[in-house]
């Protein structure tokens, strides 16, 4: 079966600090792979899309950089973190094919200081 | 570019009565999906509407897609303290073909 790894659970970083967050997948082969912010009490908002090994595709202008350096690897960065940054960071994949029906990982929580 | 409103945005309910959410997109969309949010965890994939008027049950949930393709409803029948969470409707465009997440409707249900 397929599962999705993301980590940390939880992040406190200082303003001005490198950001890296890692997402993995197992079980597939080919995935989307999607990187999300939540807003505390808000829905979610896409940052990046991948739909192959360095393709990635960004949907905000912002602070955040993403990769996809291996076929189930995804990673989303930040050079200098921004009190704006925080928020609850969703990884997620779907088969092949458009915006299929999504499974997100366990996310991280980001907290700027 | 494509909105997708829900509402309301928040519902409390005495256990047992009934809830429903709706969403609205600014455009046609090919599919809509749902998913729900307990406080604290991530989303979770609840069921995919495609065709224009479908309508899909799972147990005490009935979700509706409108028959214009810009509206869907998700519906709770004698709601249980295990429904509270968040119920997020994804809309997935015609033309560009991204979903696009309304900002939820967060259930409270006091037993």
């Amino acid at each position: 079966s397929q599962t999705i790894h993301q980590w940390p659970a939880t992040l406190v970083q200082p303003v001005g600090s490198p950001l890296s967050l890692e997402c993995t997948v197992e079980g597939t082969s080919n995935p989307n792979l999607y990187w999300y912010r939540q807003a505390a009490g808000r829905g979610l908002q896409l940052l990046f899309y991948s739909v192959g090994i360095g393709q990635i595709s960004s949907e905000v202008p912002q602070n955040l950089s993403a990769s996809r350096p291996q076929d189930r690897q995804f990673i989303l960065s930040s050079k200098k973190l921004l009190l704006s940054d925080s928020g609850f960071y969703l990884c997620a994949w779907s088969v092949t094919g458009w915006w299929t029906e999504a499974f997100f990982g366990q996310g991280t929580r980001l907290t700027v200081v | 570019g494509q909105q997708v409103m829900q509402i309301p945005q928040y519902q409390h309910v005495q256990e047992g009565e009934d809830f429903t959410t709706y969403c609205n997109s600014s455009t046609t969309l090919s599919n809509i999906q749902w998913y729900k949010q307990r406080p604290g965890g991530h989303p979770v994939f609840l069921i995919q509407l495609v065709k224009s008027g479908e309508v899909k049950k799972q147990k005490r949930l009935t979700f509706q897609f409108g028959e214009a393709k810009k509206n869907s409803s998700l519906h709770i029948t004698a709601t249980q303290t295990t429904d509270v969470g968040t119920y997020f409707c994804a809309g997935r465009g015609t033309n560009a073909g991204k979903s696009t997440f309304g900002d939820g409707t967060t259930l409270t249900v006091k037993p």
